[in-house]
């Protein structure tokens, strides 16, 4: 099935750093969604955006909807252990208000 | 209940059996999903309720593949002569209505093996 092309793959990063990710897809979307997952649990949304352009924010996480409506990003700021975890962005395309289209995921290990 | 509850866990089944997987929603959650995700992928979208009927099962893989939610709440993914291309996380979801523009709330998910 189709899924978005997540960037990049795995990072291992300090803690205290910054980290960067990003997410693309060849279809326009109307909303685009920020999960991470924890090992054996389901993922859990962290940001939702709406509109191109909008940047929103929860905590140390911020987030954007790409202007071309066709990738969004993801920030984290002065990563904790925590962290940890896969980063799956999610698209909802204009055919339907229902599904989602998952990104390949980004694995963050942080190094205390 | 408080969130959504998938049963069992954990199925280890053996090639050529029948499985059936069950998820219960938040309660007074009208749209329910099926999820599958393969190890190292993000999950992949198999069928869509909107109360008791499959408003989009278009991502069943074949027809060994069917869901039921007859009485509009706990849903049943049932998988018959599985193979071990069917091993996977099988995930369920919920939401208030169709529109999910706030995204799904998640269960924990089946982790299905096939030996």
């Amino acid at each position: 099935g189709q899924q978005l092309n997540q960037s990049p793959q795995s990072m291992f990063i300090q803690e205290g750093e910054d980290v960067s990710m990003n997410c693309t897809s060849s279809s326009i979307f109307n909303t685009w969604l920020w999960y991470k997952q924890d090992p054996g649990e389901g993922p859990v949304l962290l940001i939702a955006l709406y509109k191109a352009g909008e940047l929103t924010s929860n905590g140390r996480l911020t987030a954007q909807f790409g202007i071309t409506r066709k990738d969004s990003f993801l920030n984290i700021s002065a990563s904790i252990p925590s962290d940890v975890g896969i980063y799956f962005c999610a698209g909802q395309g204009a055919s339907g208000t229902y599904k989602y289209i998952f990104g390949t995921g980004t694995r963050l290990k942080v190094l205390a | 209940g408080a969130g959504v509850s998938q049963t069992p866990s954990n199925k280890v089944t053996e090639k050529g059996k029948y499985v059936e997987l069950r998820c219960d929603p938040i309660s007074g959650h009208t749209a329910l999903y099926w999820y599958r995700q393969s190890l190292g992928q993000g999950p992949e979208f198999l069928i869509y309720f909107q109360g008791t009927g499959a408003a989009d099962d278009s991502g069943l893989p074949n027809d060994r593949f069917f869901a039921v939610r007859p009485e509009g709440s706990v849903s049943t993914l049932k998988i018959q002569r599985t193979e071990r291309g069917d091993s996977a996380v099988y995930l369920c979801a919920s939401s208030p209505g169709a529109l999910t523009n706030y995204g799904y709330t998640f269960g924990s998910g089946t982790r299905l093996t096939v030996v």
